[in-house]
């Protein structure tokens, strides 16, 4: 079972910040929390991964709460070619188990309007 | 540096043959993935490796051999098509806790 829990879908209107929430509840302290988008007819990219810190990228932010429990993707200006699933994933640091770090939810479906 | 190569980019199979999809990686990765994403829906695991000769078992390993005798690659084998497996699979490898690479993906329909 996928350890996150992030909203079906979601609508932006371009060159406006879009948040992406993810919940993940369960976090240990050791899991990496991942991103990742799937644009159409193509296969799932990295976005970004932070373990406690905020991070930011050339493609977006990333912003982890406080207790670790949820964080949110940010993309700053939205443009039609970020529209795409995003998911939300958790990546843990350690062989046992290690299946779970494969695990993909359904993801947030973001769509982008002109 | 190539990343995640995946061979071949289509296949059409009759019910009952068998095949092997490829797999490979030039990054030095100990994790290898093998995922089935079906129309309109999130990605399954079938089997993953956690480095050469350990394999492991994902959500939908039926009807699925993989094996890792190199770091490099991970095929994937079909042992008997079926028409339910139709879908679109995707490899790919990575550092423990670290970036997943993604190959391209091969098509595969079974009639």
């Amino acid at each position: 079972d996928a350890k996150t829990t992030q909203p079906n879908s979601m609508e932006s209107n371009e060159e406006e910040p879009v948040h992406l929430p993810c919940n993940h509840s369960t976090i240990s302290g050791t899991d990496y929390i991942h991103w990742y988008r799937q644009l159409p007819s193509q296969g799932p990219e990295y976005v970004i991964h932070g373990l406690t810190s905020n991070v930011n990228n050339r493609m977006a932010s990333l912003a982890i709460a406080e207790d670790r429990k949820s964080s949110t993707l940010i993309l700053h200006r939205a443009t039609l070619r970020d529209a795409a699933v995003y998911y939300c994933i958790l990546r843990a640091p350690n062989r046992d188990n290690y299946g779970q770090n494969f695990v993909f939810g359904p993801g947030t479906r973001l769509s982008v309007l002109p | 540096n190539a990343g995640v190569t995946q061979t071949p980019k289509f296949q059409v199979l009759k019910t009952g043959q068998s095949m092997t999809l490829q797999c490979a990686q030039d990054m030095n990765h100990e994790y290898m993935s093998w995922y089935r994403q079906d129309p309109g829906m999130g990605l399954r695991l079938i089997h993953y490796s956690v480095g050469a000769g350990i394999t492991d078992q994902g959500e939908v390993p039926n009807g699925y051999n993989v094996s890792r005798s190199t770091t490099e690659d991970f095929p994937l084998r079909l042992l008997s098509a079926a028409p339910s497996q139709t879908s679109v699979y995707f490899c790919a490898s990575s550092r423990l806790a670290q970036e997943q690479f993604f190959g391209p993906g091969t098509r595969l329909t079974v009639l």
